[in-house]
């Protein structure tokens, strides 16, 4: 089955940026997602790209995606205290039974020393 | 918009009891809802997906006698954990797509909930 593999940790100081990267092995994948996990709770969605795409940027979020390497990462500058979380690198493939299933990275959790 | 809310948020039971976990979309409409679970430091595991009105698929070695997964509406789901064991305490989340959006139009947005916490003693 498809893969996700991502950094389990990464700490950062305030105001410096993060790259959180990530690797797949699904060929197939039209959408690629970043999520947000605070502390016990759900995800949020931060920002997404498709997969015909190089970059996208919103705001202080920068993704790249090698389609070529099957790489994805997530810049974020300026980082501050509030963005320390766990964040998912998730992507989309093909429809499978009529519906497309997500797969989920194994989350790297950024601490942001102040 | 698209919030989607669950039901309880932490729940504590004795082993060999049934639990039921409400997942509901608020101001939206989801045909489609789907159910993960999560373990302490590990990624989101999809258990099934759960379309209104008809039985819900489930992913390989997830047992659907276990997990009960019901989606009589299209703004509610709920999974009941039969039988809970010890093994089965996780972080429950579920997750809405809004059916105003169809698949291929968009990104694929799904909407998650805070998700629950369950502890079987």
């Amino acid at each position: 089955g498809e893969d996700v593999e991502q950094s389990l940790f990464l700490s950062v100081r305030e105001g410096d940026s993060s790259v959180i990267n990530c690797t797949y092995t699904d060929s197939s994948s039209t959408y690629l997602y970043w999520y947000k996990q605070e502390p016990g709770a759900g995800l949020q969605l931060l920002t997404y790209i498709f997969s015909n795409m190089d970059m996208k940027q919103d705001q202080r979020l920068t993704v790249l995606l090698n389609k070529k390497d099957k790489h994805l990462s997530l810049r974020i500058a300026d980082t501050q205290t509030g963005d320390s979380a766990i964040y998912f690198c998730a992507e989309t493939g093909g429809m499978d039974g009529g519906y497309q299933k997500v797969t989920f990275g194994t989350g790297t959790k950024l601490q942001v020393i102040p | 918009g698209a919030v989607v809310s669950q039901h309880p948020s932490w729940v504590i039971c004795k082993s060999g009891t049934s639990v039921k976990i409400e997942c509901r979309s608020l101001d939206f409409q989801a045909t489609t809802m789907f159910w993960y679970r999560q373990f302490p430091k590990q990624s989101l595991m999809l258990m099934a997906t759960s379309n209104e009105g008809s039985k819900a698929t489930y992913e390989q070695g997830v047992e659907k006698d276990k997990f009960l997964i019901n989606h009589a509406s299209l703004t509610l789901s709920t999974l009941t954990v039969t039988s809970a064991h010890p093994e089965d305490s996780s972080f429950y989340i579920c997750s809405a797509r809004d059916m105003q959006k169809p698949w291929g139009a968009t990104y694929n947005e799904q909407f998650f909930g805070p998700g629950t916490r369950l502890t079987v003693l």
